[in-house]
């Protein structure tokens, strides 16, 4: 099956320092990747939409500021938390929607996720 | 037995039993919908889907019952073992494929 990647596994910062997390589709081209905030014991919530080259969509109450994603290629997306601080602590994930010969597909993959401590 | 805890219900079984996870939907428009499983530290993978146009799909040791009247899934797994053990979500998607998750449930299988 189709394969996404994410970059780092985890990291941890100090307050006010910005992280950046990479999701790469590894072996196809993503229309659309979406990304994913899921805080402990709880469902996946979705942040945003990042379409290949056009601006993110978010979701209401994210704050495009801080969380900055830029989708560069059909095979790479970033989110950047800026001046992070210990309430943006979470698991980050990213899925990419399949790209097929007819158009968008509604498959999507999910990358393994990213865990972020700010201290 | 099934309990609701701070966030997460969960569900205990022991191995072998058949499990069943429930899950109610919102939005009566959605038309697809999908099982995920996720394991600790990791990110959902795909178990099974299913269209609004159907009322079961089977799957290797996996069903998916829907019952559009009232807006409610159903994940059974049977002969549960202990690698089942995760939390299972189920998704609801519309026209836009934009998966909205559900709550979540706990699935512990004792050995």
């Amino acid at each position: 099956g189709a394969v996404v990647s994410q970059h780092p596994s985890r990291v941890i910062c100090k307050s006010g320092t910005s992280v950046k997390i990479e999701c790469r589709s590894l072996d196809f081209q993503a229309t659309t990747m979406f990304w994913y905030r899921q805080f402990p014991k709880q469902s996946l919530m979705l942040m945003a939409t990042s379409n290949e080259g056009s601006k993110a969509t978010y979701e209401q109450g994210v704050e495009k500021d801080k969380f900055l994603i830029n989708h560069a290629s059909l095979t790479l997306s970033t989110l950047t938390v800026t001046s992070a601080h210990p309430e943006d602590s979470s698991f980050y994930i990213c899925s990419a929607r399949v790209r097929t010969s007819g158009g968008a597909s509604e498959t999507q993959y999910f990358g393994p996720g990213t865990r972020l401590l700010v201290l | 037995g099934e309990s609701v805890g701070l966030h997460l219900p969960t569900l205990s079984v022991q191995e072998g039993d058949n499990s069943i996870i429930n899950c109610a939907y919102s939005n009566s428009a959605s038309d697809y919908f999908i099982w995920y499983k996720q394991e600790s530290g990791k990110g959902p993978q795909f178990i099974i889907d299913i269209r609004s146009n159907m009322d079961k799909r089977q799957g290797q040791r996996v069903t998916v019952l829907l019952n559009k009247t009232v807006k409610h899934l159903s994940l059974q797994i049977a002969a549960t073992q202990p690698g089942d053990s995760a939390v299972y979500f189920c998704a609801e998607l519309g026209g836009s494929y934009i998966p909205t998750f559900g709550r979540g449930t706990s699935l512990i299988v004792h050995p």
